[in-house]
């Protein structure tokens, strides 16, 4: 059974702090990883994906990938309240039997205290 | 419209209603998704259909029936439900073009059903 795992939280910090958000994957030879988050009653929406090993940047987003450990991380540089959310981690396997199958995480519940 | 819209956004049913939730994504995607997100689960995958023909059906109950009469509207027609239908249900798409960096989903706002 393919599984991701995710710390439910809630995971606290104070604003403009560094927040990291962690997954964890069981299927090596997974290929792609998506980070969602999901406010409170809302649907997910991407934040950033990543297929390579290393650090991915995009604002104040940034992804990790370390395919040896099988893990992926999320950081969000000076955290705002606004960010505060549901992040979801989403694995796909390169042969999962169907190409479009997401592997999801139960998500990490973030509060940005101002 | 942009994106992806579902309709309606709140539904309550009785057990013995017939109701349809809708989808529409106007991102010229080839591939659409049924997803149901229940408390304290995972999102569970219920449908995908790749170019309109359904490919993946994740043993869900027969009275959830999807349709998908073309590539930018899907239905799920519900029938007969339970109480422990109730959830909160999310329409997907994505372009399907192979390879292992591709298939990012983009999701509908979701259909909050709740079942009396």
């Amino acid at each position: 059974q393919k599984e991701v795992e995710q710390n439910s939280g809630p995971l606290s910090v104070p604003e403009g702090a560094i927040a990291s958000l962690n997954c964890t994957y069981s299927d090596r030879g997974s290929q792609s990883f998506f980070w969602y988050r999901q406010y409170s009653g809302k649907s997910p929406e991407l934040i950033m994906s990543i297929y390579s090993n290393g650090d991915k940047e995009d604002g104040r987003f940034t992804a990790q990938l370390n395919k040896a450990s099988q893990y992926v991380s999320l950081l969000i540089r000076d955290s705002q309240p606004s960010d505060s959310a549901t992040y979801l981690c989403a694995v796909k396997a390169l042969n999962a039997g169907n190409n479009r199958k997401l592997i999801w995480g139960l998500g990490t519940s973030l509060a940005v205290n101002p | 419209e942009t994106g992806v819209t579902q309709t309606p956004r709140h539904l309550v049913m009785g057990m013995t209603n017939k109701k349809s939730l809708k989808c529409e994504q106007h991102l010229g995607h080839n591939a659409m998704y049924w997803y149901k997100q229940s408390a304290k689960k995972p999102l569970e995958l219920m449908f995908v259909y790749s170019l309109e023909e359904r490919v993946e059906n994740n043993s869900v109950p027969s009275r959830f029936s999807p349709e998908c009469p073309n590539s930018s509207h899907l239905f799920l027609h519900l029938h007969t439900l339970q109480p422990e239908d109730s959830a909160l249900y999310l329409c997907a798409s994505s372009q399907e073009v192979g390879g292992p960096s591709t298939d990012t989903q983009y999701f509908g706002p979701g259909t909050r059903l709740t079942v009396l």
